[in-house]
């Protein structure tokens, strides 16, 4: 199993150009997260997902759209890039039996400038 | 979700014991105490987790005080390999679609 995977792992954007973060995961998990990662800092949920087709905001989901419309897919999209949304982000799934004790399983991250 | 307290940094040799402190004095009774550690330049991973007992796996041991208000992450031979931020967490039994809310953490350091 590749576990949870992200595509890409840098990227670099002019401020007001719009990109596509992919996170898949191979593990059948119905819960998938996106969290964004500051220097110094601990991560902030941006928006997760419950299943296929249902998306839902976290804490700092400003700027930034999802959509599951594959179970296994969980994108993040950011519309008009600025620069502080700079950050490295990772992507997490999880499924109803260890969820309750919140067993996340998390990507690679994807490092993002933006200029 | 209640707050949890960590020291910013800790420092460690190998091959010897760490003990990571967590304070959570607003822990609530259906709050699990979860830890996760973040190796440089990777994605947080999964450590332990515990509710009112101590628990053990092949990474560590948490030790879970009777009160609740605090916990400890044991790493019982500390490797180089060990060193990383470690995230200590608290969420609600199946509560909050199982958002993690990650602090600061503390950064651990492992001499040879």
């Amino acid at each position: 199993n590749a576990g949870v995977t992200q595509t890409p792992k840098f990227r670099v954007l002019k401020t007001g150009q719009s990109m596509t973060l992919l996170c898949a995961q191979d593990m059948n998990h119905e819960y998938m997260y996106w969290y964004r990662q500051d220097p110094g800092m601990g991560l902030r949920l941006i928006h997760y997902s419950v299943g296929e087709g249902t998306t839902a905001k976290g804490e700092v989901p400003d700027g930034y759209n999802v959509s599951r419309l594959k179970k296994q897919n969980f994108l993040l999209g950011l519309e008009s890039a600025a620069p502080s949304q700079t950050s490295v982000y990772f992507c997490a799934s999880s499924n109803l039996a260890i969820l309750l004790y919140n067993e996340q399983f998390f990507g690679p991250g994807t490092r993002l400038t933006v200029l | 979700d209640a707050k949890t307290t960590q020291p910013n940094s800790m420092e460690s040799n190998e091959e010897e014991p760490v003990h990571l402190p967590c304070n959570h004095s607003t822990i609530s009774g259906t709050d699990y105490i979860h830890w996760y550690r973040q190796l440089p330049s990777q994605g947080p991973e999964y450590v332990i987790h515990g509710l009112t007992s101590n628990v053990n796996n092949r990474m560590a041991s948490l030790a879970i005080a009777e009160d609740r208000k605090s916990s400890t992450l044991i790493l019982h031979r500390a490797t180089l390999r060990d060193a990383a931020v470690y995230y200590c967490i608290l969420s609600g039994y199946g509560g909050s679609q199982g958002n993690l809310i990650f602090g600061k953490g503390t950064k651990l350091s492992v001499k040879p």
